[in-house]
């Protein structure tokens, strides 16, 4: 079955370190995307990539950082410049056929002690 | 820009009891395409429709309907005979547009289905 796996589902590390979430797609889709949520609120952009080498900033890029090395993975990096990484995090990937249809994988909980 | 308002933030109903949730968007372009999410406790977010801006029929699908009425810039989801299981978080996106194909959310509406 296609989908985006995001992993690991909860995510623990200590304040100061560098963390990376992972989220792989078998759809063959060309976009993805990172997105963040906090409680009782919408989602926001953090990075995104529509082919593979490139990716922009999103809304709220400062402290993260990502790569697009191969079409079926975007990993993200949470930095220790990060200030409040505490959040619930979410991949999405998209293709134009579709008129840009994100589907989302499960998504990630990380905790930063 | 494009921008959305879903007007109501909690709904609390009985299960069985119909429950529409409101959308309003804006946005300048002529053709753009409007989309609905689900987001259930599990977190994961999971497309509901997308509906292009030519077409303004409604659409069912099993319990859920769409009313997309472009003279007031409203796409309404109806959930009729609800179930515990609709208990979710529902997002409503601005329009994407070939401009801007960045989606965007707000806080949605938290609908509660009581049994």
């Amino acid at each position: 079955d296609g989908g985006i796996t995001q992993s690991p589902k909860y995510l623990f590390r200590k304040e100061g370190q560098n963390v990376t979430l992972s989220c792989e797609q078998n759809l063959n889709h060309d976009a993805m995307y990172w997105y963040r949520q906090d409680p009782g609120q919408g989602l926001r952009l953090i990075y995104y990539s529509q082919i593979v080498n490139d990716f922009q900033k999103g809304d709220i890029a400062e402290g993260y950082s990502v790569s697009r090395e191969k079409k079926e993975s975007f990993p993200l990096t949470v930095t220790s410049a990060q200030k409040n990484p505490t959040a619930f995090y979410l991949c999405a990937s998209s293709i134009p056929r579709e008129r840009d249809t994100q589907y989302f994988g499960p998504g990630t909980r990380l905790t930063v002690l | 820009a494009q921008k959305v308002t879903q007007a109501q933030t909690e709904i609390s109903v009985v299960e069985k009891e119909d429950v529409t949730l409101d959308c309003v968007y804006e946005t300048r372009d002529t053709t753009y395409y409007l989309f609905w999410y689900k987001q259930p406790p599990s977190g994961e977010l999971v497309f509901l429709i997308r509906r292009n801006s030519f077409d303004e029929q409604n659409e069912i699908s099993g319990r859920y309907s769409w009313n997309f009425q472009k003279s007031t810039s409203s796409f309404n989801f109806t959930i009729t005979a609800s179930q515990v299981v609709d208990s979710a978080v529902y997002f409503c996106a601005p329009p994407l547009t070939g401009a801007n194909s960045k989606l965007t959310f707000g806080k949605g509406i938290t609908l509660s289905v009581r049994p």
